[in-house]
């Protein structure tokens, strides 16, 4: 089962840059990393998922290192709304279920 | 709004009553996912569907649990004789089977259990 391991929580200010580090040792081969934003009363929503190496899209970007047991959301110049819990997860048996874990809470202050 | 509609979004009930719940997903997603989450928790696999076949259940999912997707569209959750434990938001989600599965999720349906 591949378990993840987050931060319970971080702080931070508008304008900075975030990075939230996840482990995962126990990855397959053919797991994806994908990380989810969640904001009270709502469903996860989809930020960016990769491989390995490094993705980004026009919200985030990944970074997966080499052997794969960790990866970095990073979110760059976060502000007021981006306060939310952050999931890292990863696929299992062909991506027929996710394991959540309880996330990172992010708190972005003024 | 992710295209993923669930239905209704708040349930209060009283226990020992039944209560379902329906999933509409994304029209061209072979897969379907439910999850329950409870408070600061994440998302706690449930069930899976590929088209209208039950893939995967979860052993969270007692005898009191079941859950449908005919035709291989919409999906019902049915919880019978509902527990105070059953409160919580039941989360659907739907993906399209590809070698980099994404899941999106509806906004979820709240049950409270008096």
């Amino acid at each position: 089962l591949a378990k993840t391991t987050q931060p319970i929580s971080m702080d931070s200010y508008e304008g900075q840059e975030v990075n939230i580090t996840c482990s995962h040792n126990n990855i397959a081969t053919n797991d994806y990393i994908t990380w989810y934003q969640q904001f009270p009363s709502q469903g996860p929503r989809f930020i960016i998922q990769g491989y390995k190496t490094k993705v980004t899209n026009e919200v985030a970007s990944l970074f997966i290192p080499a052997d794969r047991k960790s990866s970095t959301l990073s979110l760059p110049r976060v502000s007021l709304s981006d306060t939310a819990v952050y999931y890292c997860l990863v696929g299992e048996d062909n991506f027929n279920k996710f394991y959540f874990g309880s996330g990172t809470k992010l708190n972005v202050k003024p | 709004d992710t295209g993923v509609s669930q239905n209704p979004r708040h349930k209060i009930t009283k226990r020992g009553q039944n209560v379902t719940f329906r999933c509409d997903p994304i029209s061209e997603h072979n897969r379907l996912y439910w999850y329950r989450q409870t408070l600061g928790q994440g998302p706690e696999f449930l069930t899976y569907f590929q088209n209208e076949a039950q893939l995967e259940k979860s052993r969270l999912l007692s005898d009191r649990f079941s859950a449908e997707r005919p035709k291989g569209s919409f999906s019902t959750l049915e919880i019978q004789r509902t527990e105070q434990g059953d409160s919580a938001m039941y989360l659907c989600a739907s993906s399209l089977s590809t070698g980099e599965e994404t899941q999106y999720f509806g906004p979820g349906t709240r049950l409270l259990v008096l």
